[in-house]
């Protein structure tokens, strides 16, 4: 397993444009998280995933935005109307949930500018 | 509500001296306490973790820290920096449900050579 990968790693787009985002878990990870994290912060949730269904979203999360994770392996996030504020770095975390806490494992993250 | 405060936002520190990051956390509720390492365009990486049990954890790269439930922190400590733990570090607390992670503000750790 490669752990959890991230495409693209990097996206620039124009103030307006709709851009999407792809999480591939550990493969084994029922629970699949979204974060975001500007710059000089520390990551911020937005949404998470138990197999297919999206369980909690942040007030973060505005009309804008929406992920899904169709059955239940990779998940997307899909900004439309991208503002200069979405700009930051978008990142997927995977776990196997079982009842208590554990750490998750990051990916790399997609640094996304709006310009 | 559950919140995560790094007191320093920068440490510098030479090389092989030793090193402690600070962390406090505010919960109404028991909590779980992680630290994280991110290196320059990269993702987070788990230094460690307190979950229950013993109070002092030690996690990879020589790091540990110990949980203060009296004083509300988490301090991360090395006995002797490497030029590679320049990185920033990220304390993050979560609830029972495992559902999200709250974390600080970061830590910028520099070791000087």
């Amino acid at each position: 397993d490669t752990g959890v990968s991230q495409d693209p790693r990097h996206k620039i787009t124009k103030r307006g444009q709709n851009v999407t985002f792809r999480c591939d878990p550990i493969s084994e990870h029922n629970r699949l998280y979204w974060y975001r994290q500007t710059l000089g912060q520390g990551p911020e949730f937005l949404t998470y995933f138990q197999n297919e269904a999206q369980l909690e979203k942040s007030r973060l999360l505005s009309d804008r935005f929406s992920a899904e994770r169709p059955k239940g392996s990779f998940s997307t996030l899909e900004i439309q109307r991208t503002e200069q504020g979405d700009s930051a770095m978008y990142l997927c975390a995977s776990s196997q949930w079982t009842g208590g806490a554990e750490g998750y494992t990051f990916g790399s993250g997609t640094r996304l500018t709006v310009v | 509500a559950q919140s995560v405060t790094q007191l320093d936002s920068q440490v510098p520190v030479f090389e092989e001296a030793p090193v402690e990051l600070r962390c406090n956390y505010s919960s109404s509720v028991s909590v779980y306490l992680f630290w994280y390492v991110q290196y320059p365009n990269q993702g987070l990486q788990l230094l460690l973790k307190y979950l229950s049990g013993s109070t002092l954890v030690k996690g990879i790269n020589g790091f540990e820290a110990e949980f203060n439930k009296s004083q509300t922190s988490f301090h991360l400590r090395k006995p002797s920096v490497h030029i590679s733990d320049t990185a920033e570090y990220f304390c993050a607390v979560s609830v029972n449900t495992g559902n999200q992670f709250y974390f600080g503000t970061g830590t910028s750790l520099t070791v000087i050579p």
